[in-house]
């Protein structure tokens, strides 16, 4: 267990569906990433915030996806009118800036879209 | 061409052998990390690299900056490093990573 939370685990849904996954970083770090992971690769870069602001998000993020980081600490990543390609791994990872660069990351989020 | 190309894909081997994964990427970068993942998802960061080499146990990690290349190596292996190695470099912000080699070590 390396501190940081993911809810849920799992998730099914229905083609067209919204979704929303929660990230509960370790508490004092302030960079908060997420990464989504499709079967057989390595991790992809979605997004990430210093505390409430979000500095960066990839040409993967369409309109679809949005999160937010509201008060710093945990964050939400939701998927509006799911599409089965949407179907991967959602992780999240945390670290404190300025003590190092190890992230530490969540057990993730699986999504099944059907 | 990807940003970080891992080698091989797919490794086995038996149970004390030495193993060695590459990693190689074309971008600049400020950091190399060396990750496991094990079934089921959970990524666990092994080593983080800006120069030279580390050791942590059984595993060594080293990295040639001029070459764009590093490489995890594993001593006397065991059933138990069964899983995926990771890649991945830091640009700017981000991480980029690597798909990974997955690993079997047989008793």
């Amino acid at each position: 267990d390396t501190g940081v939370s993911q809810d849920p685990r799992h998730k099914i849904t229905k083609r067209g569906q919204n979704v929303t996954f929660r990230c509960d970083p370790i508490s004092e770090h302030n960079r908060l990433y997420w990464y989504r992971q499709t079967l057989g690769q390595g991790p992809e870069f979605l997004t990430y915030f210093q505390n409430e602001a979000q500095l960066e998000k990839s040409r993967l993020l369409s309109d679809r996806f949005s999160a937010e980081r509201p008060k710093g600490s945990f964050s939400t990543l939701e998927i509006q009118r799911t599409e089965q390609g949407d179907s991967a791994m959602y992780l999240c990872a945390s670290r404190q800036s300025g003590t190092g660069e190890t992230q530490y990351f969540g057990p993730g989020t699986r999504l099944l879209v059907l | 061409k990807n940003e970080v190309e891992q080698s091989p894909q797919n490794l086995t081997a038996q149970e004390g052998e030495f193993i060695t994964i590459n990693c190689s990427y074309s971008v600049g970068i400020s950091a190399l990390h060396w990750l496991q993942q094990h079934p089921g998802g959970g990524i666990v960061s092994l080593f983080m690299l800006s120069s030279g080499k580390k050791k942590h146990g059984r595993l060594i990690a080293t990295i040639n900056i001029q070459e764009k290349h590093s490489s995890l190596h594993i001593t006397a292996s065991h059933p138990r490093d069964s899983a995926v190695y990771i890649c991945a470099v830091k640009e700017t912000g981000k991480l980029i990573f690597g798909t990974g080699t997955r690993l079997q070590v047989f008793p």
